[in-house]
C-alpha cells in the first residue's frame, strides 16, 4: 500500500538557521503531495502542496518540490523563526484518493 | 466560515465501554474523514465518506468501530467495546469534493482526546 517516511526528530535548530525536513513517497498512480503542521495546542492545518511532478509548493516562507523521480517532498525554509515550532507532517493522496500521512517531525525552534 | 466542529473534546472510559464522537464538517464540504492518532504517529484514516456514502473503510477495525454520515453531513463515530490500544485523538476532517483529480485541502476539527482504562 502507499505509505510515507518522514526524517526523526526532534530536529532543533537556532533561530535564523536553515531547515530541511525530508519526505519520501510510495503510490500507486500520481499522488497530491502535502505538508501539514501542527502548532502546540492546535489542530492539523495545510501548510502548502503541490499537485504534479515538478510543481513546488510555498508558504509563509517554506518550499517543497515535488520530485517524482527521487519520489521525495521535502519540506525548506531559509531562516526559521521561533514561532516555526511544530510539528510537521508530510502526506499523500495517494493514487486512490486515501490519505496517508507520515509520522510526523516535531521542529523546536531556540532564540 | 466555520471551521469543522468535534465532540467532545475529551474523554474519559474504561475498556469495555463504549463511545461516541461527532463531527460537524464545514458546510458545503462532501467528503468527510475520520483519523485515528495515537501519540507520536501521524494520523491514520479510519473511514472516508463523500456525501453519505462510504469511499473506503479499510482500515477500520469493524468489529468494534462503527460511523455513519445519514444525511450527508455530520458524523458520528463509535467504538464498543473500547479496549486500551484504542487511546489516541479522533480526528474529524473534510474537504470539498472527492472527484476524479482530487487535490482538495483537508480542513482538520481539533480532535477528541479519548484515554481508555
Amino acid at each position: 500500500g502507499d505509505s510515507v517516511t518522514q526524517m526523526e526528530g526532534p530536529v532543533t535548530l537556532s533561530e535564523e538557521a536553515f531547515l530541511t525536513i525530508n519526505c519520501t513517497y510510495t503510490a500507486t498512480g500520481y499522488p497530491s503531495l502535502f505538508w501539514y503542521v501542527q502548532y502546540p495546542g492546535e489542530g492539523l492545518q495545510l501548510l502548502l502542496k503541490a499537485t504534479k511532478a515538478d510543481d513546488k509548493g510555498s508558504n509563509k516562507g517554506f518550499e517543497a518540490t515535488y520530485r517524482k523521480e527521487t519520489t521525495s517532498f521535502h519540506l525548506e525554509k531559509g531562516s526559521v523563526q521561533v514561532s516555526d515550532s511544530a510539528v510537521y507532517f508530510c502526506a499523500s493522496s495517494g493514487g486512490s484518493y486515501i490519505p496517508t500521512f507520515g509520522r510526523g517531525t516535531s521542529l523546536i525552534v531556540h532564540p | 466560515e466555520a471551521g469543522v466542529a468535534q465532540s467532545p473534546r475529551y474523554k474519559i472510559i474504561e475498556k469495555r465501554q463504549s463511545v461516541a464522537f461527532w463531527c460537524n464538517p464545514i458546510s458545503g464540504h462532501a467528503t468527510l474523514y475520520w483519523y485515528q492518532q495515537i501519540l507520536g504517529q501521524g494520523p491514520k484514516l479510519l473511514i472516508q465518506f463523500q456525501n453519505n456514502g462510504v469511499v473506503d473503510d479499510s482500515q477500520l477495525p469493524k468489529d468494534r468501530f462503527s460511523a455513519e454520515r445519514l444525511k450527508g453531513v455530520d458524523s458520528t463515530l463509535k467504538i464498543q467495546p473500547a479496549k486500551l490500544e484504542d487511546s489516541a485523538v479522533y480526528l474529524c476532517a473534510s474537504s470539498l469534493v472527492l472527484g476524479l483529480l482530487d487535490r482538495d485541502e483537508q480542513y482538520f476539527g481539533p480532535g477528541t482526546r479519548l484515554t481508555v482504562t
